[in-house]
């Protein structure tokens, strides 16, 4: 069965910082992707980004990028620049390819202080 | 990116009755359509996968009496929460998966059960 474990329930960080946010997985598939996932106070889940296990080279979105371990099993999310909008719940996920389910981690509540 | 919308935001309703809340992919087609529930600072648990014109594949634990799920075309699927009870109370999101494997989730749907 596949896992994901995202052991820091909450974290803060100031403004215009860096955070990193760890998440682990566990599988025996090859082919799946991997993705963070955002969601504010409003509860309105948004993708950050998404890796494709295949793929070497680390996904980045503006100031979101990932530290993607293949054989370490690790996908951590680091937030440059950090913004008071960055404050919100974030989850990992994992779906296996093709036709897989996502499966969350636990969520790491994030507060970005002023 | 594509949107999804939930119908209602919101709703109260009385011990012993049903509610149906409504999922519509707006503008693409999904073939496979998903329910979560989630209680406040936890993670999405995956309810049941929704396949259009075929039945839904509940999770384990999960009573498919009691939450009838139905898609009955590529934009919309619903789930039907029948004799809801105050324990049913809860955040209800369902997403709407496209051809990339991409998921978009809707708002969510409050359901409070006096």
């Amino acid at each position: 069965a596949q896992t994901v474990t995202q052991s820091q329930p909450e974290m803060s960080v100031q403004e215009a910082e860096t955070v990193t946010l760890s998440c682990t997985y566990d599988t025996s598939e090859s082919n799946y992707y991997l993705f963070w996932y955002k969601q504010p106070p409003s509860r309105q889940m948004i993708l950050v980004i998404r890796q494709e296990a295949y793929k070497q080279q680390n996904a980045t979105e503006n100031r979101f990028s990932v530290n993607f371990q293949k054989a370490a099993k690790s996908f951590s999310l680091k937030i440059s620049d950090s913004q008071l909008g960055d404050t919100a719940m974030y989850f990992c996920a994992f779906m296996i390819i093709p036709g897989g389910k996502l499966i969350f981690g636990q969520g790491t509540e994030l507060s970005v202080k002023p | 990116g594509a949107v999804v919308s939930q119908h209602p935001s919101r709703v109260i309703c009385k011990s012993g009755t049903s509610v149906k809340i409504e999922c519509r992919s707006l503008d693409f087609q999904a073939t496979t359509m998903f329910w979560y529930r989630q209680f406040p600072k936890q993670s999405l648990m995956l309810m049941a996968t929704s396949n259009e014109g075929s039945k839904a594949t509940y999770e384990q634990g999960v009573e498919k009496d009691k939450f009838l799920i139905n898609h009955a075309s590529l934009t919309l699927s619903t789930l039907t929460v029948t004799s809801a009870h105050p324990e049913d109370s809860s955040f209800y999101i369902c997403s709407a998966r496209d051809q990339s494997y991409e998921q978009y989730f809707g708002p969510g749907t409050r359901l409070t059960v006096t």
